[in-house]
């Protein structure tokens, strides 16, 4: 079965310094890869994703992400923090063939941007 | 704008009742689902439907069901509501095709059973 993990419950940065949160998978076949942002009391908010091509995908807010295949890893990046960035970030991950899917999601990370 | 709606936001109900919860989708998406949310366990699948008539479990169904008469709409019944059924719900829609995979949410619904 299809799996991903988040291995930090919480991450704390300071404003202006880059952030990584962390994400592993474990697939078969080519995965399809995506992080979500959890504002409190809101849903979950698609940032980015990868399904093929450049290992490094861009998002929104200025988060990016890299695919390394040989780590089976999907780190969450910013160069820069904002306090503005602390929310619940998830890891998801797809599992199953197209049209006949579901995503499996990750336990989550909180970001912590101290000012 | 295309959205995904859910209500209540807020509900409290007592252990044994029947509750319903709705979720409406107006992206025209096939595909829905409904998850849980709890502290420590992130997002845990309870039903999701590729379309219309289709339902399906996830991996923890147990004491929920849904059903899909239209493609906009997917409630969520819990038969018989308990305690550890107590959660923030979540419903989501994606299309899975054209290159779009991600799925969009609704604001949740926050359950509590006493």
């Amino acid at each position: 079965a299809q799996s991903v993990a988040q291995p930090e419950d919480q991450v704390n940065v300071a404003e202006g310094n880059p952030l990584t949160v962390k994400c592993t998978y474990s697939v078969s076949g080519n995965p399809y890869l995506f992080w979500y942002v959890q504002y409190p009391n809101r849903g979950l908010q698609f940032l980015l994703k990868y399904i093929t091509g450049d290992n490094l995908v861009k998002g929104s807010y200025g988060f990016e992400a890299e695919f390394n295949k040989s780590q089976t890893s999907f780190h969450l990046k910013k160069p820069s923090a904002l306090v503005s960035d602390s929310a619940l970030y998830f890891c998801a991950v797809r599992e199953g063939t197209s049209g006949t899917y579901k995503y499996i999601f990750g336990t989550g990370t909180r970001l912590k941007v101290l000012a | 704008d295309a959205e995904i709606t859910q209500s209540p936001r807020h509900k409290i109900t007592e252990t044994g009742r029947q509750v319903t919860l709705a979720c409406h989708q107006t992206w025209n998406h096939n595909n829905m689902f409904w998850y849980r949310q709890d502290l420590g366990h992130g997002l845990r699948l309870i039903h999701y439907s590729y379309g219309v008539q289709d339902t399906n479990k996830g991996e923890v169904s147990d004491g929920y069901s849904v059903s899909r008469s239209n493609t906009e709409d997917l409630p969520l019944t819990l038969e018989s509501a308990a305690s550890s059924q107590t959660s923030v719900y979540f419903c989501a829609s994606s299309l899975a095709t054209g290159g779009i995979y991600e799925q969009y949410f609704g604001p949740g619904t926050r359950l509590t059973v006493t």
